[in-house]
């Protein structure tokens, strides 16, 4: 069965922090790893996705992807109040859907 | 990104009536897929709604409660059929090509009483 696992938090970090996120999968054949953010009543938004091992920066965000340790890390540099929220990983093998984990509750703390 | 629009936004319904969610995307995409969301819980998949064919369910999810349609490359439907309170949930509708990214419509929260 394919599964991808978060620690469910909350994770709570100061203003001005770095907060790191961090997500398993157990589907060795997954091609395409993706994070969303949810914030509470709203439905889930795009705000990184890597397919190769290594890191990917986009502003404050870097997502790390280790295809060996089946590993894929998110990074949030400079944390705002405003990034509190749900951050949920998912995987695929390119078109097909998406497996999503539980997610990860975030709280940025002023 | 496509952008993708859900009606009705929320809805109130008796025991045992159907409701038909609308999900319309702005562009023409390779896959839809619905998504069912309960409070405080991860994403569930429903289906994949396929264009010109029947719809694939994950396990737990049948045609008989979920039937799907896809006309096109840029609408879907879901129908919850003979509803409980068990179904009160948000359902997502998402759209994606390419290599995988999708983008989710802004949900339909359903409470059945």
């Amino acid at each position: 069965q394919k599964e991808v696992e978060q620690n469910s938090g909350p994770l709570s970090v100061p203003e001005g922090a770095i907060a790191s996120l961090n997500c398993t999968y157990s589907d060795r054949g997954s091609q395409s790893f993706f994070w969303y953010r949810q914030y509470s009543g709203k439905s889930p938004e795009l705000i990184m996705f890597i397919y190769s091992n290594g890191d990917k920066e986009d502003g404050r965000f870097t997502a790390q992807l280790n295809k060996a340790s089946q590993y894929v890390s998110l990074l949030i540099r400079d944390s705002q109040p405003s990034d509190s929220a749900t951050y949920l990983c998912a995987v695929n093998r390119g078109n097909t859907p998406l497996v999503f984990g539980k997610g990860t509750r975030l709280s940025v703390i002023a | 990104s496509a952008v993708i629009s859900q009606k009705p936004s929320r809805d109130i319904c008796q025991r045992g009536t159907s409701l038909t969610i609308q999900c319309q995307v702005d562009s023409q995409v390779t896959m839809m897929f619905w998504y069912r969301q309960q409070p405080g819980q991860s994403l569930t998949l429903i289906a994949t709604a396929n264009q010109g064919s029947e719809a694939t369910y994950e396990s737990g999810f049948v045609i008989d409660k979920f039937p799907i349609s896809r006309p096109n490359l840029t609408f879907s439907t879901l129908t919850v059929s003979n509803m409980s309170p068990e179904d009160s949930s948000i359902y997502l509708c998402s759209a994606g090509q390419g290599a995988g990214e999708q983008f989710f419509g802004p949900g339909t929260r359903l409470t059945v009483l």
